[in-house]
């Protein structure tokens, strides 16, 4: 079956460093969105992506920010200079919008990122 | 914009009891709900989902819920509990919008499940 993959499944970083995670979508999906959950905390939105562009941003996405699809099948998520809170795992989805329009995403396992 | 909010951030329930999860949620327009679920230390995976048709949704474990319009509910339920249904649940909802389906989540209600 299809699925969502990221990488790394952990990260170890220091505060100010520059972190990019890594998601490979479903092929066929044409949505793609970064969600994370800080330890304790409910799942947040952070941004959506759709035809080569920020579809949707929440506040939490600010331009310490980044995502891209850089090649056709990877979608990263770039952290320019690392805080504390920044500490959570990173949830990559993907979803396609097809004549149903179901809403179903489909998530990866998840990227813990812990800064210290 | 939508919103959801879950009733109790952690369930205890006994083994062969029934497991009952309450989620609430408003959305301005007719709403697709879901119900994901996170074992320890993995990710999301969806347990059932409703987007139109049959309000009450059949989903993986033995899940099932019910979407009641006039109370903005889906409340999620199991007839038996298992010890294997220990775990995190999240209701969520989204509405389809040109710029794809954007998930709310509910706060979460972790459920221990006694022996």
């Amino acid at each position: 079956e299809p699925e969502v993959t990221q990488t790394p499944s952990h990260q170890v970083t220091q505060m100010g460093q520059e972190v990019i995670l890594r998601c490979v979508p479903i092929s066929n999906h044409l949505y793609f969105y970064w969600y994370r959950q800080i330890l304790g905390q409910k799942v947040e939105f952070l941004v959506s992506f759709y035809n080569n562009e920020i579809s949707e941003k929440s506040e939490i996405f600010d331009d310490q920010f980044s995502v891209e699809r850089p090649d056709g099948s990877n979608f990263t998520l770039k952290i320019r200079s690392t805080k504390l809170e920044d500490s959570a795992m990173y949830f990559c989805a993907s979803s396609e919008v097809a004549g149903g329009k179901t809403g179903e995403l489909f998530f990866g396992e998840g990227s813990r990122l812990t800064v210290l | 914009a939508q919103s959801v909010t879950q009733l109790g951030s952690h369930v205890s329930v006994s083994e062969g009891a029934l497991v009952l999860l309450r989620c609430n949620y408003s959305s301005s327009v007719p709403p697709y709900l879901f119900w994901y679920v996170q074992y320890p230390n993995q990710g999301l995976q969806l347990l059932l989902k409703y987007t139109t048709g049959a309000t009450l949704v059949k989903g993986i474990n033995g899940f099932e819920a019910e979407f009641k319009k006039s109370e903005t509910s889906f409340h999620l339920t199991k007839p038996s509990a298992h010890m294997s249904d220990a775990a995190e649940y999240f209701c969520a909802v989204s509405v389809y919008e040109a710029a794809g389906n954007k998930l709310t989540f509910g706060g979460g209600t972790r459920v221990l499940v006694k022996p």
